[in-house]
């Protein structure tokens, strides 16, 4: 089975610019969640989704971050304008809540210059 | 809030001998734990989960972890590292609605030759 499916991997862009990292989540999962892992603040939820609709925002940075979820095998978290704060790898995972797991993909590397 | 606790920021080992990864969590009530592993520029990979059923909870790779409710720990075990096991190791609990994970800081396993 394919597992959650992150693009672009790798991203180096210049400040200001806006930055789209993209999600497929796993088939039939009904919760995906977007992480960021920084060496200061390691791994934080930003925001989850319940079948497409977005629960808790809460850790979302600032109004500089958005995350979409138009249907239930694709979600965007977008930054604009982007900042060299905002460098860090950024995971997108999905749940199908009666099993309790969480799957991870592999994960944007982001660098802002 | 739920909080974790990786007592451990960096462990050394030599190959062939036994590893220890220390983590505590806070709950009060029966709480869902996992371990996941993340290699150098890959992404998270879960270990095993615990969640109510067995205290002593078998992995992937030949880890296992323990439950212990009186002493609010999970920690990760292997009676022989191999070359392979050097990576991050993170410790989670799962909550609230999407049981969605709050991350310990990481231990990094060093394994020597």
């Amino acid at each position: 089975d394919a597992g959650v499916i992150q693009s672009p991997r790798h991203e180096v862009t210049e400040m200001g610019q806006e930055v789209t990292l993209r999600c497929k989540p796993i088939s039939g999962h009904d919760y995906l969640f977007w992480y960021r892992q920084t060496m200061m603040r390691g791994l934080e939820l930003l925001i989850y989704f319940n079948n497409n609709v977005p629960i808790d925002d809460s850790g979302m940075p600032e109004d500089r971050f958005s995350a979409k979820m138009p249907n239930a095998s694709f979600s965007t978290l977008k930054i604009q304008p982007s900042e060299p704060r905002d460098s860090a790898v950024y995971f997108c995972a999905s749940s199908f809540l009666v099993q309790n797991t969480i799957y991870f993909g592999e994960g944007s590397w982001l660098t802002v210059v | 809030a739920q909080s974790v606790t990786q007592l451990d920021s960096h462990v050394s080992v030599s190959e062939g001998t036994p590893v220890l990864l220390r983590c505590n969590y806070s709950s009060s009530y029966s709480p869902s734990l996992f371990w996941y592993v993340q290699h150098p520029n890959k992404g998270l990979q879960l270990l095993l989960k615990y969640t109510s059923a067995a205290t002593l909870v078998k992995g992937i790779n030949g880890f296992e972890a323990e439950f212990k409710k009186s002493e609010t720990s999970f920690h990760l075990t292997k009676p022989s590292a191999h070359m392979s096991d050097a990576a991050e190791y993170f410790c989670a609990e799962g909550s609230g609605s999407a049981r969605q994970l709050t991350f310990g800081s990481g231990t990094q396993l060093t394994v020597l030759p």
